[in-house]
């Protein structure tokens, strides 16, 4: 089954930092761009950020929210992406999913999401 | 604030055509295609037309997309109370240089 597994999230002071795991399997996850959106409770998506495949040498991209402040890797040997996020804010505090960019544009495939809770 | 707009909600009788709109600018819709997700609560969106009226296998025609300039709409026939759910419309914005979504539109089957 082609899908992806979030994990690491969790309660974390202003100020703290947390690494997301994305987990992917049943198909070739290393010929994939991998994108973060999150949900905040209530609210729409908001993309958090990207890293393109080794084939487009491993680039990550963000928005103005996060940059500076969140990094995205992965590992393809173990068919994982990471979500580093450091300096977080209340803001921050959402339902974080990665998902499979699909042809150009489009998330084809998308985890169950984790938690992540900025509060003191 | 979304730099693409939606409809807050929308609503139809069961049997009924509705269509949801989203409006964007030229970074964005005008040169770009646009995607659509459907959400229940408490589940991960889903894909339900990509490339701006491309269907994912799975995908029932009664669900179609459509583009024209800026704007872009989702259109449902023959309406169910299964498809009462958030919808989402998005597009790679050239400016952001990654994708924007709109702010979603709640449909409720009456």
């Amino acid at each position: 089954e082609v899908q992806l597994v979030e994990s690491g999230g969790g309660l974390v002071q202003p100020g703290g930092s947390l690494k997301l795991s994305c987990a992917a399997s049943g198909f070739a996850f290393s010929g994939f761009a991998i994108h973060w959106v999150r949900q905040a409770s209530g609210k729409g998506l908001e993309w958090v950020g990207r890293i393109r495949s080794k084939a487009n040498g491993y680039t990550t991209a963000f928005p103005a929210s996060v940059k500076g402040r969140f990094a995205i890797s992965r590992d393809d040997s173990k068919n994982t992406a990471y979500l580093q996020m450091n300096s977080l804010k209340t803001e921050d505090t959402a339902l974080y999913y990665c998902t499979r960019l699909f042809g150009g544009d489009a998330f084809d495939i998308w985890g169950q999401g984790t938690m992540v809770s900025v509060s003191s | 604030q979304s730099v693409v707009t939606q409809p807050p909600s929308a609503s139809g009788t069961p049997g009924q055509r509705v269509t949801i709109s989203c409006s964007g600018s030229n970074s964005n819709i005008g040169s770009n295609t646009v995607n659509w997700y459907r959400q229940f609560p408490g589940t991960a969106p889903k894909l339900l037309i990509y490339s701006s009226n491309q269907r994912p296998s799975g995908v029932p025609d009664r669900f179609s997309g459509s583009k024209s300039g800026t704007s872009a709409s989702l259109a449902i026939s023959g309406l169910q109370s299964e498809d009462e759910a958030d919808y989402y419309c998005s597009a790679w914005d050239d400016t952001l240089r990654g994708p924007v979504f709109g702010g979603g539109t709640k449909l409720t089957v009456l």
